[in-house]
């Protein structure tokens, strides 16, 4: 059983569009983390959040707590967004529980 | 600022010895935690520090130990490797001592057991 589910796994799309990546949760959270992850390994935080919704630049993530879901959303897609993305909840008692990730393509 | 720094970066070992690594988090910084990487289980949480003591540890057999100095630098030890123990592993500072704090990524240390 996993604690933290993400879909889709796989993802391509064309350059410009609009992309949805889902996170849904079992866990009760203390915050919930979106992570990128490139080709290499490094890992940057994109978004840390708890409730409502965050923007930066033309990524945008929402949560609601009641549903335990969360969505990222990336505008206008461009190639230079190729990346794992990483869903990941950090639960109340301390621990980190980790999507399995969402690899994503943009074509030009 | 300087980020999180990992070494080294790379190290092949063979089963049965046994490796250290290590994690200098970000200045000012004072958590630090301890992932797994594999391709077949993902991401996985090992243990956090905060001021030098364990907060708290995942599901991970003894052997996998962990330990953190004054200056908040941090060394992640796996005694008698296995082939499942070759992955990447990454560390990530956190300023605050709550887990639900953003935290930094260093690049990781990629291990290969032979």
């Amino acid at each position: 059983k996993n604690e933290v589910e993400q879909s889709p796994q796989n993802l391509t799309a064309q350059e410009g569009e609009f992309i949805t990546i889902n996170c849904s949760y079992s866990v009760g959270i203390s915050a919930l983390h979106w992570l990128q992850q490139h080709p290499g390994g490094g890992i940057v935080s994109l978004f840390m959040l708890s409730s409502g919704k965050k923007k930066h630049g033309r990524l945008i993530a929402t949560i609601n707590i009641q549903e335990k879901h969360s969505s990222l959303h990336i505008t206008a897609s461009h190639p230079r967004d190729s990346a794992v993305y990483i869903c990941a909840v950090s639960g109340t008692g301390n621990q980190f529980y980790f999507g399995t990730g969402t690899s994503l393509t943009v074509i030009p | 600022k300087a980020g999180v720094t990992q070494t080294p970066r790379y190290l092949i070992k063979t089963r049965g010895q046994q490796v250290t690594l290590s994690c200098s988090p970000i200045s000012g910084h004072r958590s630090v935690s301890w992932y797994q990487q594999t391709p077949g289980q993902g991401l996985q949480f090992l243990f956090e520090y905060f001021s030098e003591t364990q907060r708290n540890k995942g599901n991970f057999p003894g052997r996998f130990s962990g330990r953190q100095f004054s200056n908040s630098r941090s060394e992640m030890n796996v005694s008698t490797l296995e082939l499942g123990d070759s992955a990447l592993y990454l560390c990530a500072s956190s300023s605050t001592a709550r887990s639900y704090n953003e935290q930094f990524f260093g690049p990781g240390t990629r291990l290969t057991v032979l």
